[in-house]
């Protein structure tokens, strides 16, 4: 009963390092979603997808990049992290219509 | 101003009492309502969910929609310690995304 992984956890990073942030789901659903979760912002959506092989942005998409080359992945990517993006990430999946899953979330911090 | 706005909280309540959680929204678009509750350093998990005006009843919980005042409400009758979390409204509608709209959320706390 897996339902939608994230990883990692936690992460540390420097000033202008960058990463990737994998997000996974077993439940062949279409949509997926990156979010990023801050202090009296609730939750803001980064960039989304349709199906396989789509993105598109979001409502605070600057500085992120993401990939859905399998269905069941969604790929969320920092090129030079800025402390402005330390956050906590979810990621989400869902049918058409249907409630969101999340995972449990990335903790990052940009030192 | 905000699509979705809740009052943030904390509200604070004694074991036992009812709580009424509220939110509003401004689209008219928007189509079904959703709850979600987040314990802390967790993800949303789904609470409950309503296509349409009225109230929808789980257990000890009603979500109750008014799409005339664009106002939406989650009760939940004899809280528990466990019950203190943060709650999310987010509602939905067709749109190019599939996407939800999410509140703020409202942080509850509830003694013992």
């Amino acid at each position: 009963n897996a339902g939608v992984t994230q990883t990692p956890k936690f992460r540390v990073l420097k000033t202008g390092q960058s990463m990737t942030l994998l997000c996974a789901q077993d439940m062949n659903h279409e949509y997926m979603y990156w979010y990023r979760q801050d202090p009296g912002m609730g939750l803001r959506l980064i960039h989304y997808s349709v199906g396989e092989g789509t993105t598109a942005k979001g409502e605070v998409p600057d500085g992120y990049n993401v990939s859905r080359l399998k269905k069941q992945n969604f790929l969320l990517g920092l090129e030079s992290a800025a402390p402005s993006q330390t956050s906590v990430y979810f990621c989400a999946s869902r049918e058409l219509n249907q409630p969101q899953h999340f995972g449990d979330g990335t903790r990052l911090s940009i030192l | 101003q905000k699509e979705v706005e809740q009052d943030p909280g904390p509200l604070s309540v004694p074991e036992g009492a009812i709580v009424s959680l509220n939110c509003t929204y401004s689209n008219s678009a928007f189509q079904y309502f959703m709850w979600y509750r987040q314990y802390s350093r967790k993800g949303p998990e789904l609470l409950m969910y309503t296509y349409s005006s009225g109230n929808k009843e789980d257990g000890r919980f009603t979500a109750q929609v008014d799409k005339s005042s664009k106002y939406i409400s989650l009760f939940i009758r004899d809280s528990q310690p466990s019950d203190s979390a943060t709650y999310l409204c987010a509602p939905g509608g067709n749109n190019a995304g599939n996407m939800l709209t999410f509140g703020g959320g409202t942080r509850l706390m509830v003694k013992p």
